[in-house]
Order: C-alpha cells, then structure tokens, then sequence
C-alpha cells in the first residue's frame, strides 16, 4: 500500500531531551513538509523540501531541524530549544496532477513533554 | 497576508439534520482551496481540490461550492459517522505549495 508513515504515534520527551520523529513516504513525492497542530489553531509550517537536499524553513521552525537525505524521508527533531513543544505533529507530501497539487497527510505523532 | 475563516467553529446536528460549514478567504489570486475532514488524533484526509468560482465537487452527502470569497461544505442528511474537523486550505500563486489552512469547525452528528 502507498501512503505515508509516521513514528512513533506517541512520544514523550524530558526537558532539555532532543527527540526525532520520523516520517517515510513510498509515494515517489518530491515535496514534503511537517506540521505542528495545537488545540484551536490551525495547521502552522515548520519545515518544507522541495527536492532531496533541500530544505527551507517555514512560520515557526525555530528550535526544530530537518534533513532531507532520501526523497522516502523527512525526520523532524524537536530540540530543546524549543520552549513549547507538546503537541501534534503531521508529515505531508505533496503529488503534482493534471488537476493540480494535493497535499496528503501521515497520521501524525503526539509529543508530550514530561 | 493570505487569510482563512472557517465558521462556525463548531457545529452541533441531528442525523439527517443538513448544514452547510463556511470557509471565507483572503489570498491575492487564488492557485487552489482545498478541503480535508480529521478525526481525532488522526491526520487530515483530503477531501476536494477546487478552482475556480462557480466549481463544485460531490463525495457522497459532502458538495463543496466555491466563489471568489468562500467555500460551503453543504453536508447533506448527515450520519454520526460524518462527525469529525473539516479544514479548508487556501493556496495563493507562486513557486512553492504552501497552502494556508483555517482553524477548522467541529462537526458532530448526533443519532
């Protein structure tokens, strides 16, 4: 089945803790990002790549870094200079159709910080 | 600054109750709005791409509609199955696909 992954569904991170979330797609999607979902607020950008290689940096992404070493993957680490890091995260890719684009989502991943 | 508006935040319905959910926009040329439904600790499902005003799209008791400043999600006869966030995403022209997404509104369906 083509579709996308993410890992682990539920984390739990200490203070000062680097932690990395992984997220595969065997989608052949060149264009991938991560979200950060908070309880009323809309989906805010943290990272994007376009191509392997290749990242940039979206609305919120200070104290998270990315690497885009395989078109399949997209790891995402909280560091811990991120002050506020409990929430949902979402990985999405990106196909490019005769229609149009159109993003699809993995099933996120809740981070909780103890 | 692209801008989106979804109202009502949340929505109560009876089953077979229809309703319509708003998705009001801002964006200076619109590329693409775009409507997803979530459950509960899972990720968006896409559900329609539209483009252009005066366009509309069926998936079963969900038509979406679109004109130059908003979309409806007219939901039609709901089940409590239907019950999840509906986000809508505007996507302006330019380079990089970097939709902006709405807050989303709650819908619960109640038997």
């Amino acid at each position: 089945d083509g579709g996308i992954t993410q890992s682990p569904k539920y984390l739990f991170r200490k203070e000062g803790q680097n932690v990395t979330l992984s997220c595969e797609q065997n989608l052949n999607h060149d264009a991938m990002y991560w979200y950060r979902q908070d309880p009323g607020q809309g989906l805010r950008l943290i990272y994007y790549s376009q191509i392997v290689n290749d990242f940039q940096k979206g609305d919120i992404a200070e104290g998270y870094s990315v690497s885009r070493e395989k078109k399949e993957s997209f790891p995402l680490t909280v560091t811990s200079a991120q002050k506020n890091p409990t929430a949902f995260y979402l990985c999405a890719s990106k196909v490019t159709g005769t229609g149009g684009d159109t993003q699809y989502f993995g099933p996120g991943t809740r981070l909780t910080v103890l | 600054e692209d801008q989106v508006t979804q109202s009502p935040e949340a929505l109560r319905l009876q089953e077979g109750e229809s309703s319509s959910l708003n998705c009001s926009y801002t964006v200076s040329g619109l590329r693409g709005l775009f409507w997803y439904r979530q459950d509960p600790g899972k990720g968006p499902e896409f559900l329609f791409t539209l483009y252009s005003a005066g366009e509309e799209k069926e998936k079963e008791r969900l038509k979406a509609t679109l004109t130059k400043k908003e979309s409806f999600l007219h939901i039609t006869a709901p089940k409590p199955e239907d019950s999840a966030t509906y986000l809508c995403a505007v996507q302006a022209p330019g380079g990089s696909y970097i939709p902006t997404f709405g807050r989303g509104t709650s819908l619960i369906v109640h038997p």
